[in-house]
């Protein structure tokens, strides 16, 4: 069975911390893609970023940052230098080639307080 | 370019009646998704289309929720009678055929069934 944990329920942070959001996925299938979606207070959904399987080099977007390790079945986001606007529920999710629906399956969702 | 677009954004409505949520998928789309999203169960999927088709519907609650596809730019999902338990965000999102695609949403449409 597929299963994406965002064991992380809240974060409170000061701004300009740094912080870490831990994503950890279970799947059988060799191919398959992780994603970050971003939730603000305005309630959308933002999509951050992609990532396949077969693609663990880091990435690095501005202030955002991610980790993939096949190893550990982990998908971490860092945020260096945290803002304000940056408070938000952010969500990992879990894509498989072998399933037919090609459902996104979401974590938790780990929810992100900077406080200023 | 458009994003996916949804309406009404906000809906309050009384136990009993009928909710129709649109959805207008991004152009060049060929899947659509429903997602609904509660405190209890988060972010599940209700049904899935792919060219107008529904593939997978195993996620729609019970037989009060149906949804359509009539063509590749418009989706309703449907919920009669609506019930307060029904109260939640529901999303709907597009993308391109392959499971390497990124799926986008919409803002959802906030229910209320009081």
């Amino acid at each position: 069975a597929q299963k994406v944990t965002q064991a992380q329920t809240e974060i409170s942070v000061v701004e300009k911390e740094d912080v870490t959001l831990d994503c950890v996925y279970e799947t059988r299938d060799t191919t398959y893609y992780l994603f970050w979606y971003k939730q603000p207070p305005s309630g959308e959904l933002v999509f951050l970023i992609r990532r396949n399987s077969f693609d663990e080099q880091n990435e690095i977007s501005g202030r955002y940052s991610w980790n993939f390790q096949k190893s550990t079945s982990s998908f971490n986001f860092t945020i260096t230098a945290s803002q304000v606007v940056d408070s938000a529920v952010y969500f990992c999710a879990l894509r498989i080639r072998g399933d037919s629906s090609y459902k996104l399956i979401f974590g938790s969702g780990t929810r992100l307080l900077v406080r200023p | 370019d458009a994003g996916v677009i949804q309406s009404p954004r906000h809906e309050v409505t009384e136990m009993g009646q009928e909710v129709t949520l649109r959805c207008k998928p991004i152009s060049g789309h060929n899947s659509l998704f429903w997602y609904r999203q509660t405190m209890m169960r988060g972010l599940e999927l209700l049904i899935y289309f792919n060219n107008n088709v529904p593939i997978d519907d195993s996620g729609m609650p019970e037989d009060r929720f149906s949804a359509k596809m009539p063509n590749a730019s418009f989706s309703t999902l449907k919920i009669q009678p609506s019930e307060p338990r029904d109260s939640a965000v529901y999303f709907c999102a597009s993308s391109q055929g392959s499971a390497g695609n990124t799926i986008y949403f919409g803002e959802g449409s906030w229910l209320t069934v009081v």
